[in-house]
């Protein structure tokens, strides 16, 4: 298995609040993803970075930033949280970046109440 | 606007027999396809893929159908087992982004012993 892990796992909050949730790896890939998975819409993608320090949006980036100061951790951060950010949020790596195998952590489920 | 589309939210088949689950697209840019597996309280798992240049590509139990001038992708799983029961994830990706992979609602395929 890859080595990706997700922090925290569970996280309640209330609207309004920061929210910061974390990826770490330790297989050393160079592209990292962040995706938020919904009933009836599957997995979209949020932001994802293709090297430290540099990123780039998603289909639904509205709401979130990401920062990546070092290879092996990526932060997904809702500024200001509302209820429409209930989700389940996954994030993933890969070495090649492109239309290639991608490797997804545990995931993190965030509830806005 | 979602691009890639599995009408199908589930399907149940007996045991040893075939799992034939669809998947369609409306990106004509779309050129690399893949299929995700996802168990519950875990991550998504790659499974099988395949580039527009092909129409099949099998692994083992698994072939995947590729159908360009449809923009229609099917899923085999022969024989069915009972660990196969899962979310199946259609995904694809091409166009101006190949890093912004489009996924589709899924399907919860349950194998009857």
């Amino acid at each position: 298995d890859a080595g990706i892990t997700q922090s925290p796992r569970h996280k309640v909050t209330e609207t309004g609040t920061p929210v910061t949730l974390r990826c770490h790896q330790t297989e050393n890939h160079r592209y990292m993803y962040w995706y938020r998975q919904d009933p009836g819409h599957g997995l979209r993608l949020i932001h994802y970075s293709y090297g430290v320090k540099d990123t780039d949006k998603g289909e639904v980036s509205d709401g979130y930033s990401v920062s990546r100061s070092k290879t092996e951790d990526f932060l997904l951060t809702l500024e200001s949280a509302t209820s429409s950010q209930t989700s389940v949020y996954f994030c993933a790596i890969s070495g090649a970046g492109g239309p290639n195998e991608q490797f997804f952590g545990p995931g993190t489920r965030l509830t806005v109440l | 606007d979602q691009q890639v589309k599995q009408n199908s939210p589930s399907l149940s088949v007996q045991e040893g027999r075939i799992s034939i689950l669809n998947c369609d697209y409306t990106n004509s840019m779309f050129d690399y396809f893949l299929w995700y597996k996802k168990y519950p309280a875990e991550g998504p798992t790659f499974l099988i893929s395949i580039s527009s240049i092909k129409d099949k590509n099998e692994d083992g139990r698994f072939t995947v159908f590729l159908n360009k001038s449809a923009k229609h992708l099917s899923l085999h799983i022969v024989p069915s087992q009972p660990g196969d029961s899962a979310v199946y994830f259609c995904a694809a990706s091409g166009g101006d982004n190949n890093n912004d992979m489009r996924f589709g609602a899924g399907t919860r395929l349950t194998v009857k012993p």
